[in-house]
């Protein structure tokens, strides 16, 4: 039983260069995110999807685009790397019980030279 | 615009004593509050939640209290063991506006033996 597995765990990209940040969960949960974690900050939401095919903005969405075309994947594209977007990413999933809370990877820590 | 804040960042405490651990919230339209753990390079992992509509739930050394009147709630652990170090980040819960999570900046709990 995996859980939420992320790839890749660490990863360097030079300003501009684009990358696909991978998540995928094998618990059959609806709802997904994406977060990122930076120093005093806590986790802020990028983007979510409560089932395949529909996804929204959450609080820190620029420069990032997803898509959730099953429920297993949930991919988070960065589209121009900038040094702001330097951070730890982590993918989650639940599915959305009452009090049930998410589930995470164990994270991406991502570095923009 | 802070919905959810932590505001100590770092606590101490010896071994075998008390720790509580303090969020704050602004919102009232949040459902669930949640406590996560984070130990160094993992994933958060789920602690105890506790519904908008209750003032107390336990769950063995740990228990949450929640003063809505206040828009405060509090994690206390007892007896606190050295395996408790970690990052202790709040979170609340839109479950109306797709099961989003929102967190707190984090508070480092350090249990010493």
């Amino acid at each position: 039983n995996a859980g939420v597995t992320q790839t890749p765990k660490f990863q360097v990209l030079k300003t501009g260069q684009s990358m696909t940040l991978q998540c995928a969960q094998d618990m059959n949960h609806e709802y997904m995110s994406w977060y990122r974690q930076d120093p005093g900050m806590g986790l802020r939401l990028i983007h979510y999807s409560v089932g395949a095919g529909i996804t929204d903005q959450g609080e820190v969405p620029n420069g990032y685009n997803v898509s959730r075309s099953t429920t297993e994947d949930f991919p988070l594209r960065l589209l121009s790397a900038a040094p702001s977007q330097t951070s730890v990413y982590f993918c989650a999933s639940s599915p959305g019980t009452v009090g049930g809370g998410y589930t995470f990877g164990s994270g991406t820590r991502l570095t923009v030279v | 615009d802070q919905q959810v804040k932590q505001n100590s960042p770092s606590l101490s405490v010896q071994e075998g004593r008390i720790s509580i651990l303090n969020c704050d919230y602004t919102n009232s339209m949040f459902d669930y509050f949640l406590w996560y753990k984070k130990y160094p390079a993992e994933g958060p992992t789920f602690l105890i939640s506790i519904s908008s509509i209750k003032d107390k739930n336990e769950d063995g050394r740990f228990t949450v209290f929640l003063n809505k009147s206040a828009k405060h709630l509090s994690l206390h652990i007892v007896p606190s063991q050295p395996g408790d170090s970690a990052v202790y980040f709040c979170a609340a819960r839109y479950m109306e506006y797709g099961n989003k999570l929102v967190f707190g900046a984090g508070t480092i709990l350090r249990v010493k033996s």
